[in-house]
């Protein structure tokens, strides 16, 4: 069974301060790790996947094979990073995406 | 060009009652997804199709649910006899394959009385 846990429901950050959003997996194969975001009155969209090692809006996610875990950084947060973040996985049936329950990141300005 | 659209955008039913909810996929796209997302939750994947077939169909919740995608384009997801617990947004996504990146719709939100 593949399980996503984002254990913050709420983070709140001051503009300009570090983010970290955490995200643990629990997969036995190879996952594929992805991050959503879904801005407010705005639908689901993905931010990034592990596999292109890309830096999206300044966020960035390294995925800890050894601690399960796939948490998402950004160095200095912006008003607009305020959004619902969903850390997700696909494993062998790569169809099959498994979200955690969300974490609602608020930038206070 | 248009995303994924999905219809209606808010369904309101009463216990007992047959539902169909409605996905158009982003042209072109061969894989279809549906999502069901209960209050504080999130997406828990319900049935996937590439082309007119279901590919998995192991998240449907039970036999009350049943989804199609005739011609391989939009899909009608259809539930009967509606239970309050099946209140939730039920969101479709579409990709051009199955590793693709999915594309999101506004999701129905759907309230059983």
């Amino acid at each position: 069974a593949q399980r996503v846990t984002q254990p913050e429901k709420l983070l709140s950050v001051f503009k300009g301060a570090p983010v970290e959003l955490k995200c643990n997996y629990s997969y036995s194969g190879s996952p594929e790790l992805f991050w959503y975001v879904q801005y407010s009155r705005q639908r689901l969209q993905l931010l990034l996947r592990h596999i292109s090692r890309e830096s999206i809006k300044g966020f960035t996610a390294d995925l800890n094979k050894g601690e399960t875990s796939f948490h998402l950084k950004k160095p200095f947060a912006q008003e607009e990073d305020s959004a619902m973040y969903y850390c997700a996985l696909t494993g062998d049936d790569y169809q099959k995406v498994t979200f955690g329950t969300g974490t609602k990141l608020q930038v206070i300005p | 060009g248009a995303g994924v659209s999905q219809t209606p955008s808010n369904k309101v039913t009463e216990k007992g009652k047959y539902v169909e909810l409605r996905c158009d996929p982003i042209s072109g796209h061969t894989a279809l997804y549906w999502y069901r997302q209960s209050l504080g939750q999130g997406p828990e994947f319900l049935i996937y199709f590439q082309g007119t077939g279901a590919a998995d169909d192991s998240g449907l919740p039970n036999d009350r649910f049943f989804a199609v995608r005739p011609e391989g384009s939009v899909s009608t997801l259809k539930i009967q006899r509606t239970e309050r617990g099946d209140s939730a947004v039920y969101l479709c996504a579409s990709s051009w394959g199955g590793a693709n990146t999915q594309y999101f719709g506004p999701g129905t939100r759907l309230t059983v009385l």
